[in-house]
């Protein structure tokens, strides 16, 4: 299987900071790499797919790149909207898998 | 619009089991892989089962394999999992979710659109 490990778990920022999280995978996965936000007692919703392509309705502050093996997910300027827990997946091969999530917090 | 609408999650007993349904609509049902993704509260996604359009491919987590089975009826746009000797670890809410893109294959695939969940615990 591959494990898909995100970093940090949890981060602090304020409002109209830039913020990046990291997504590396055990092995080469391509770009086969989403990113999900997910609210306390929500569904998560779709960000990213294909590493770097914005879902569509998904404002352009968020973007992602990499490939490989290390991707990051960034958010240009912080809103209140954004402070939620984010999740890389891999889709390059069964099982998917999941990073374990990073928690975006108000500071 | 897109919606899926999960349904049959509720308390039981260790060892029994669950159906759980997912209403899809907003979309050709029958040209997209579907998937089951859980969340235990408070803990992260675990992906748990896929079912290709046509319901002839289907791929299971280790950890539901030989226990859960999911299944598709096109006719009725509707996903089903069949959760069977079930375990207090199996206590999560479930998601269903689809393929983003239409494919033969079930494979290099995103999701996109998910469910709102439905709580499945098993407790004695």
């Amino acid at each position: 299987d591959i494990q898909m490990t995100q970093s940090p778990s949890s981060l602090s920022a304020s409002v109209g900071d830039r913020v990046t999280i990291t997504c590396r995978a055990s092995r080469p996965i391509s770009d086969y790499l989403a990113w999900f936000q997910q609210k306390p007692g929500k569904a998560p919703k779709s960000l990213i797919y294909g590493a770097s392509s914005l879902q569509s309705g998904v404002p352009s502050k968020f973007s992602g790149s990499g490939s490989g093996t290390d991707f990051t997910l960034t958010i240009s300027s912080l809103q209140p909207e954004d402070f939620a827990t984010y999740y890389c997946q891999q889709y390059d091969s069964y099982p998917l898998t999941f990073g374990g999530g990073t928690t975006v917090e108000i500071k | 619009q897109v919606q899926l609408v999960e349904s049959g999650g509720g308390v039981v007993q260790p060892g029994r089991s669950l159906r759980l349904s997912c209403s899809a609509s907003g979309f050709t049902f029958n040209s997209y892989g579907m998937h089951w993704v859980r969340q235990a509260p408070g803990k992260g996604l675990e992906w748990v089962a896929v079912i290709s359009y046509d319901g002839s491919n289907k791929y299971y987590a280790d950890s539901v394999k030989g226990r859960f089975t999911i299944s598709r009826d096109n006719s009725k746009n509707t996903l089903y999992l069949q959760m069977d000797s079930l375990r207090a670890e199996d206590t999560a809410f479930y998601y269903c979710t689809k393929d983003q893109f239409r494919s033969i294959v079930v494979v290099e695939v995103p999701l996109d659109y998910w469910g709102q969940g439905t709580l499945v615990t098993v407790s004695s």
